[in-house]
């Protein structure tokens, strides 16, 4: 199976804050990667795929990066909206299921 | 406008069985791969399974695998979420999702209680 480890598991910021948040694969997925946003109560929301690709509607200040095994979030100045669990996941094979990432809770510093 | 909606949730003993049910709307369902998501609460997202658009192949988390059968309708635009032998472990709230490149459409869950 494909692992896919997150850190920080939580981090406490202020609005206004450039933040990053890693992500690494147990094997290769080149850039099959995506990163969610989930508010308490609700479903996730796709930010990027494709490792660096900004799903349509979600604001410039977030962005994607990396290949292979190591990926970033980043988000260039928080917003108050912002502060929510964010997950990536590997979207490379079905075989062994599209792996999520165990969350990273970003919190209000 | 883009929808799916979960249905089926409910409070099941151990052991016991649950159809979950997901309609689509808005999109041209039969294009697409759909998979099923759950999350125990206070918990991550974990992926359960997916089925290809034609309904011709599937795959399952060891998890739930030979308990729980993944199947769709087409005609009906409709996706299924057979779960059998269900324990404790399989409580959560249970997502169908989908997406050309990653997971861009999501219902809004339907919660599964497993208890006596």
């Amino acid at each position: 199976d494909i692992q896919m480890t997150q850190s920080p598991s939580s981090l406490s910021a202020s609005v206004g804050d450039r933040v990053s948040i890693t992500c690494r694969a147990s094997q290769n997925i080149g850039s099959y990667l995506a990163w969610y946003q989930q508010k308490a109560g609700k479903a996730p929301k796709l930010l990027i795929y494709g490792a660096s690709s900004l799903q349509s509607g979600v604001p410039s200040r977030f962005s994607g990066s990396g290949s292979v095994t190591y990926f970033t979030l980043t988000i260039s100045s928080l917003q108050p909206e912002d502060f929510a669990t964010y997950y990536c996941q590997q979207t490379y094979t079905t075989l062994v299921g599209y792996t999520f990432g165990q969350g990273t809770k970003l919190e209000i510093k | 406008e883009v929808q799916l909606v979960e249905s089926g949730g409910g409070l099941v003993q151990p052991g016991g069985s649950l159809r979950l049910s997901c309609a689509a709307s808005g999109f041209t369902f039969s294009n697409y791969w759909m998979h099923w998501v759950r999350q125990a609460p206070g918990k991550g997202l974990v992926w359960v399974s997916r089925i290809n658009n034609d309904a011709t192949g599937t795959s399952y988390a060891d998890s739930v695998k030979g308990r729980f059968t993944i199947s769709r309708d087409n005609a009906r635009k409709t996706l299924y979420l057979q779960m059998n032998s269900l324990r404790a472990e399989d409580a959560a709230v249970y997502f169908c999702a989908s997406g050309r490149r990653a997971f861009d459409i999501w219902g809004q869950g339907t919660m599964v209680t497993v208890s006596s």
